[in-house]
């Protein structure tokens, strides 16, 4: 059972606000990740991190920052939300090691931003 | 990011098997071959991975060719909650290790 947890599950706001959206996990893991996804398509990397104080950018270029102070914890921060930001943000966790380690994936947060 | 090919949909009837093929021509030898699959309304979940040999667990079994550019998830008997999109993606042991995922291969199950 995968033990990663993102708040909320779906947030519509309106435009110009600030929000945060949280994703923890309880195992431990260095690296965590955060995606993109529109409707019907496919998914894409917008940021990654492999352990306290790391970030990095992911392949699709986004306006939200990301921070990374304890293992447990990656919230993803847009500091004024537009309606080209509305989709679904998947957050993800995986140990450090080799290729063959296994993604765990939050439920998502879908954000609408009017 | 070495690239797969997927069918964009297949269709199979509940307890039966399914085959969902995936070719990865450019596969590099430190390329590990996942797959994920994602339900309706939900983040991807892992399924299977493998490297060079066949491999099972209780979700699914991999079959990969000798040569590694083309492999098979198989699902032994289909259920109406194997509905989703199966994602193959290839991955790499260095860096930051991400899963780069393509359009997958939505899976419908007929009851």
């Amino acid at each position: 059972e995968a033990d990663i947890y993102q708040t909320p599950r779906y947030l519509v706001i309106g435009t110009g606000k600030k929000i945060t959206l949280e994703c923890s996990q309880t195992m431990g893991h260095d690296k965590m990740y955060w995606y993109q996804q529109d409707p019907g398509m496919e998914l894409h990397l917008i940021h990654y991190s492999y352990g306290v104080n790391s970030t990095e950018k992911g392949d699709l270029s986004s306006e939200s920052t990301v921070s990374r102070i304890r293992t447990e914890h990656f919230p993803l921060t847009l500091e004024s939300a537009r309606p080209s930001h509305t989709s679904q943000y998947l957050c993800a966790s995986s140990e450090f090691g080799g290729g063959y380690n296994e993604q765990f994936f939050g439920p998502g947060t879908r954000l609408t931003v009017l | 990011d070495a690239k797969t090919t997927q069918p964009n949909s297949m269709e199979s009837n509940e307890e039966e098997p399914v085959h969902l093929p995936c070719n990865h021509s450019t596969i590099s030898g430190t390329d590990y071959i996942h797959w994920y699959r994602q339900l309706p309304s939900q983040g991807p979940e892992y399924v299977i991975h493998g490297l060079t040999s066949n491999v099972n667990n209780r979700m699914a079994s991999l079959a990969i060719a000798e040569d590694r550019k083309s492999s098979t998830l198989i699902l032994h008997r289909a259920t109406l909650r194997d509905a989703a999109v199966y994602y193959c993606i290839l991955r790499d042991v260095t860096g930051a290790q991400k899963l780069v995922f393509g359009q997958g291969t939505r899976l419908t199950i007929n009851p």
